[in-house]
């Protein structure tokens, strides 16, 4: 089985820099993928990270530690467009992931 | 074409009828899968279809059936749904089962 644990709500203001994290606890490893989940709308994929180290994509990074079970999202200069779900999924030996639960990112002015 | 379609967008049924969900996708993904998602939960899988067959039923009840026609549609079929079966259905596609998933902007079902 899997177990994937993030916060289930963070706060932060604009222009600032957040980090949410994701530990799972998985019977084997095969990737780690970030969406991101505004209100009522579906998910959209911002990285995937399979090695350890990090994925810089613009305003967003991920990282992975595969020896550590973690693996973080980092957002620089903040937008109140950011506040959403930011939902970490995880790949065990198989092919499909396994969602968190997610973190819901609060962007206040 | 980068995005996946899914009509209807929003949905009422009573526990005795039969609808259809609809999903299309054409960016020449191989798999497409089907989500259930309740308020405040992750995306729940239901069903993956890879090359046009069904590879994976996470043990979804019988009222729930879905259909792959061809390879850029898939159809989620309903039928005496119960309450608890409300929620957002989204469809999902991926050039392999290995790659990143695509969602459509889901259907919101209601039950009553």
């Amino acid at each position: 089985g899997q177990n994937i644990d993030q916060p289930t709500e963070m706060t932060a203001t604009e222009g600032a820099i957040v980090q949410i994290n994701c530990t799972y606890q998985t019977s084997g490893f095969n990737g780690l993928f970030w969406y991101q989940q505004h209100a009522g709308e579906a998910p959209t994929f911002l990285s995937y990270n399979v090695l350890d180290g990090l994925e810089e994509k613009g305003r967003f990074s991920s990282f992975l530690s595969r020896s550590k079970g973690y693996s973080y999202l980092l957002l620089k200069e903040l937008q109140m467009k950011d506040s959403a779900s930011y939902l970490c999924a995880v790949r065990d030996g198989g092919y499909i992931p396994t969602f968190g639960r997610g973190t819901s990112l609060i962007v206040h002015p | 074409d980068t995005e996946v379609t899914q009509t209807p967008k929003h949905l009422v049924m009573g526990m005795t009828n039969k609808k259809s969900l609809k999903c299309e996708q054409h960016m020449g993904h191989r798999a497409m899968y089907w989500y259930k998602q309740k308020a405040k939960k992750p995306p729940e899988l239901m069903f993956v279809y890879s090359y046009e067959k069904l590879s994976i039923n996470e043990s979804v009840p019988s009222r729930f059936s879905p259909e792959c026609p061809n390879s850029s549609l898939l159809n989620l079929h309903l039928h005496a749904l119960q309450p608890e079966d409300s929620a957002l259905y989204l469809c999902a596609s991926s050039q392999g089962l290995s790659t990143e998933q695509y969602f459509g902007p889901g259907t919101r079902l209601t039950v009553t």
